[in-house]
């Protein structure tokens, strides 16, 4: 068990550039979570697949947002024409759920993404 | 909906102080309540979780919290802090009646520990 990893760590990137972030969850963990936290706030919600399948995604989520998680492994999260409000931590969390209770969540570090 | 309300977004106790991080929860239904530690550049953490079993539920690194309904609180103690508990906490509710990975969380609290 490696714990979920996130890569890169920091990404720097100009208004209206394109940007792809990775996760790798736990290994067999069937849940991804992406959340997103600004400074001084706690983490907010994205988007969730159950292993291959996204489930569900936050009415906040501009449709410059993207989402996969092909084969059920690792997902990735592309943002379209970045705008400065996307300046965020960028959180992935993974989980092995059975029954869809009783969840625990790893998280990872994170991949801190600003936008010039 | 569902929210959760921490006040206070800086707590400073001295080392071997009483540690009491405050959560005020909103659910239309029964909550399942956490409490998530942010170390610097590491992911959260989870310390405990509620799920109705029981009203006061212990975690990690001596770290309870107390369920109250009627006051509709979820704080975070620890009888005497220790310099590693530094960190920012999380409180956080489970979206909807089950406890699943979608959660909604508080603003966080920064724990300073003084030696």
């Amino acid at each position: 068990d490696t714990g979920v990893s996130q890569d890169p760590r920091h990404k720097i990137t100009k208004r209206g550039q394109n940007v792809t972030f990775r996760c790798d969850p736990i290994s067999e963990h069937n849940r991804l979570y992406w959340y997103r936290q600004t400074l001084g706030q706690g983490p907010e919600f994205l988007t969730y697949f159950q292993n291959e399948a996204q489930l569900e995604k936050s009415r906040l989520l501009s449709d410059r947002f993207s989402a996969e998680r092909p084969k059920g492994s690792f997902s990735t999260l592309e943002i379209q024409r970045t705008e400065q409000g996307d300046s965020a931590m960028y959180l992935c969390a993974s989980s092995l759920t059975v029954n869809s209770t009783n969840e625990k969540l790893f998280f990872g570090s994170g991949t801190q993404l600003s936008v010039l | 909906a569902q929210s959760v309300t921490q006040l206070g977004s800086h707590v400073s106790v001295s080392e071997g102080a009483l540690v009491l991080l405050r959560c005020n929860y909103s659910s239309s239904v029964p909550p399942y309540l956490f409490w998530y530690v942010q170390y610097p550049n590491q992911g959260l953490q989870l310390l405990l979780k509620y799920t109705s079993a029981a009203t006061l539920v212990k975690g990690i690194n001596g770290f309870e919290a107390e369920f109250k309904k009627s006051e509709t609180s979820f704080h975070l103690t620890k009888p005497s802090a220790h310099m590693s508990d530094a960190a920012e906490y999380f409180c956080a509710v489970s979206v909807g009646s089950s406890n699943t990975g979608k959660l909604i969380f508080g603003q966080g609290t920064t724990l300073q520990v003084k030696p």
